[in-house]
């Protein structure tokens, strides 16, 4: 089956800093979503982008889909960024069902 | 707030005792997905359905968990005779929109088995 992997596994920044995480996936994807999950659990909806750029505020994220990856920008990161970003892929068999990397865990200090 | 609700939001039992976990979704989508995720993983896929038919079951839904969705609503996640690998959060989602690739997530149900 399709393989996703993210990069960096952790990630330590300062408030105010910028970072990039990446999603690898080793086959054609029908979509893409970028999720962020709090500390409480909660899964959050950051962007669904099979392809192309997107923006939300300091987020953004690119999917370049004939190379199989996609970035999530961070800007000025806040503490409220830390939790644990996933990177999630519907395979382009189409069986309807989300592949999930194992994330990234960030965290921003003060 | 994502306009999927589950509930109970937290869940301690013994081993051996069965529980139950609902979710109600976007009222307007007929798909509905249970994934489960333990610590330090992302979430694996368990079950899907649309409307009231179960069109797909993970083999991670081992003959003691079943699902339903009786009136193509809301679904029902049952768990018999647990046991403490089934400790985990229990994640239900839907859609939501016009676009029905894009899914969004209940708060889920944290299960912790004694």
């Amino acid at each position: 089956g399709i393989q996703v992997e993210q990069s960096p596994p952790d990630l330590i920044l300062q408030e105010g800093a910028n970072s990039t995480l990446r999603c690898n996936f080793s086959d054609s994807v029908n979509n893409l979503q970028w999720f962020h999950q709090n500390p409480w659990g909660q899964l959050i909806n950051l962007f669904y982008i099979p392809s192309g750029t997107k923006q939300n505020g300091r987020l953004s994220a690119t999917t370049v889909a004939t190379e199989r990856y996609s970035l999530l920008y961070i800007s000025s990161s806040q503490t409220t960024d830390s939790g644990v970003y996933f990177c999630a892929v519907e395979s382009a068999g189409n069986n309807r069902k989300l592949i999930w990397g194992l994330g990234t865990s960030l965290a921003v200090n003060p | 707030d994502t306009g999927v609700s589950q509930n109970p939001r937290h869940k301690i039992t013994k081993r051996g005792q069965n529980v139950t976990f609902r979710c109600d979704p976007i009222s307007e989508h007929n798909r509905l997905y249970w994934y489960r995720q333990t610590l330090g993983q992302g979430p694996e896929f368990l079950t899907y359905f649309q409307n009231e038919a179960q069109l797909e079951k993970s083999r991670l839904l081992s003959d003691r968990f079943s699902a339903e969705r009786p009136k193509g609503s809301f679904s029902t996640l049952e768990i018999q005779r647990t046991e403490q690998g089934d400790s985990a959060m229990y994640l239900c989602a839907s859609p939501r929109g016009t676009n029905t690739g894009e899914l969004f997530f209940g708060e889920g149900s944290r299960l912790t088995v004694l």
